[in-house]
């Protein structure tokens, strides 16, 4: 139990286009959907909290009109990345649970590389 | 604030124990977990403690002490597969995990 997929695994994008992330919780309903970014070497920040129905909870630094998220349903959030630029090229990780302090649960992370 | 210390990287033989510290300062406790990460894959669940002492799963156990603000990772009888990243986490009082730079171990022949 407890599956999270995303997709796509990867994606090869041009600066300025917008690119869609699928986070979705396979055998669970998910309460909250994280979202999380990491580049080389470093360790997992955290961009965004999002709870089913409402508004994402951004973390400092983190643009909320570049990085929309939408968490439609208790099994689906979208991560878009509006006007990509090579700067954004990193692992996203989406990762979920089913309430407060319960374990997270990752997806398999979508390396995205912008042109 | 939050704040997770552990080392950076850690080299260990084939066979051998293995321990992997974390020290963590935290605005109030709900917990400490460990997730393992291979590179360019997502982290997995490995242990979850929230009440002090050793908790044992298989050849993995981890450790926690709340007055000392310390947990460990113990990997036991080491295999190549094990070479990954360690990522000590604690839960922050706004249920998101904050995550320590982690810990890449090595595990040599």
């Amino acid at each position: 139990g407890a599956v999270v997929s995303q997709h796509p695994s990867w994606v090869i994008c041009k600066s300025g286009t917008s690119v869609k992330i699928e986070c979705r919780s396979l055998d669970f309903q998910a309460t909250t959907m994280f979202w999380y970014r990491q580049f080389p070497k470093q360790s997992l920040m955290l961009m965004a909290t999002s709870n089913e129905g409402s508004k994402a909870t951004y973390e400092q630094g983190v643009e909320k009109d570049k990085f929309l998220i939408n968490h439609a349903s208790l099994t689906l959030s979208t991560l878009t990345v509006t006007s990509a630029h090579p700067e954004d090229s990193s692992f996203y990780i989406c990762s979920a649970n089913t309430g407060p302090q319960d374990t997270q649960y990752f997806g398999p992370g979508t390396r995205l590389t912008v042109l | 604030g939050q704040n997770i210390d552990q080392p950076t990287e850690m080299t260990a033989t084939e066979g051998a124990i293995v321990q992997i510290n974390c020290t963590y300062q935290t605005s109030g406790f709900n917990g400490l977990f460990w997730y393992q990460q291979h590179a360019g894959e997502a982290p997995t669940f490995l242990s979850y403690n929230v009440l002090d002492g050793l908790e044992e799963k298989g050849r993995f156990s981890s450790f926690l002490s709340r007055s000392k603000g310390y947990s460990y990772l113990l990997l036991k009888e080491l295999q190549m597969k094990d070479s990954a990243s360690y990522l000590c986490a604690a839960p922050t009082g706004a249920n998101n995990l904050f995550f320590g730079t982690g810990t890449r171990l090595t595990v040599i022949p």
